[in-house]
């Protein structure tokens, strides 16, 4: 079946560092792939999407490529801020039809210090 | 954009008890709704699948009986944990799909629900 690898948080930064969360992907087919970002007590919001292979999503600074050859789709920031720190999903979708699941990685917990 | 509104955003509720949480598309009509739960430091697992006018479909190892969904309309879908336990407390989410939606957006989310039985 689907499923998504992600790195294990937490990620400590300082603020103006440059952000890098990893991600993998095996599916089946071509999946849609997300990033979801979860502030602290609200629910998910999309962040950005890629829906083919070297399509690049990008949202608010924030940039992901979709890469098959390496079924990766890595988010990264050049600079991130305090008000970045939150729980950071990666996820797809597979496009074979039926339901169309989200499969969701198990969530990068980013914290930026002043 | 589409605005997917979860109520309540949170309840406590004695052991024993039923709680019903709501989840409603505000500007769209949505085919599919999704209900996930995410523990604590971990993702979020779907439990089931509810297609407006039919039953739903659950994942393995959900409870059927114990979380009843009902997708009564295309705009509002329930989850109700019946006969609650301190194990079922969590953060419950709804995600929903709309009317003809492109298979290459994201779904909208619900803030989450969470519950906490004492």
């Amino acid at each position: 079946g689907d499923s998504v690898t992600q790195m294990e948080g937490p990620v400590t930064l300082s603020e103006e560092a440059f952000l890098t969360i990893n991600c993998t992907y095996t599916a089946t087919g071509y999946p849609s792939l997300f990033w979801y970002v979860q502030y602290p007590g609200e629910g998910l919001q999309l962040l950005l999407k890629a829906t083919k292979a070297d399509d690049k999503g990008s949202n608010k600074g924030f940039e992901a490529t979709y890469r098959k050859e390496t079924t990766s789709f890595h988010l990264e920031k050049g600079s991130v801020q305090v008000s970045d720190s939150a729980v950071y999903f990666c996820a797809l979708r597979g496009n074979s039809g039926g339901y169309q699941k989200v499969t969701f990685g198990i969530g990068t917990k980013l914290q930026v210090i002043p | 954009g589409a605005v997917v509104s979860q109520h309540p955003s949170r309840v406590i509720c004695k052991s024993g008890t039923s709680v019903k949480i709501e989840c409603r598309s505000l500007d769209f009509q949505a085919t599919t709704m999704f209900w996930y739960r995410q523990f604590p430091k971990q993702s979020l697992m779907l439990m089931a699948t509810s297609n407006e006018g039919s039953k739903a479909t659950y994942e393995q190892g959900v409870e059927k009986d114990k979380f009843l969904i009902n997708h009564a309309s295309l705009t509002l879908s329930t989850l109700t944990v019946t006969s609650a336990h301190p194990e079922d407390s969590s953060f419950y989410i709804c995600s929903a799909r709309p009317v003809g939606g492109a298979t290459n957006y994201g779904y909208t989310f619900g803030s989450g629900t969470r519950l906490t039985v004492v």
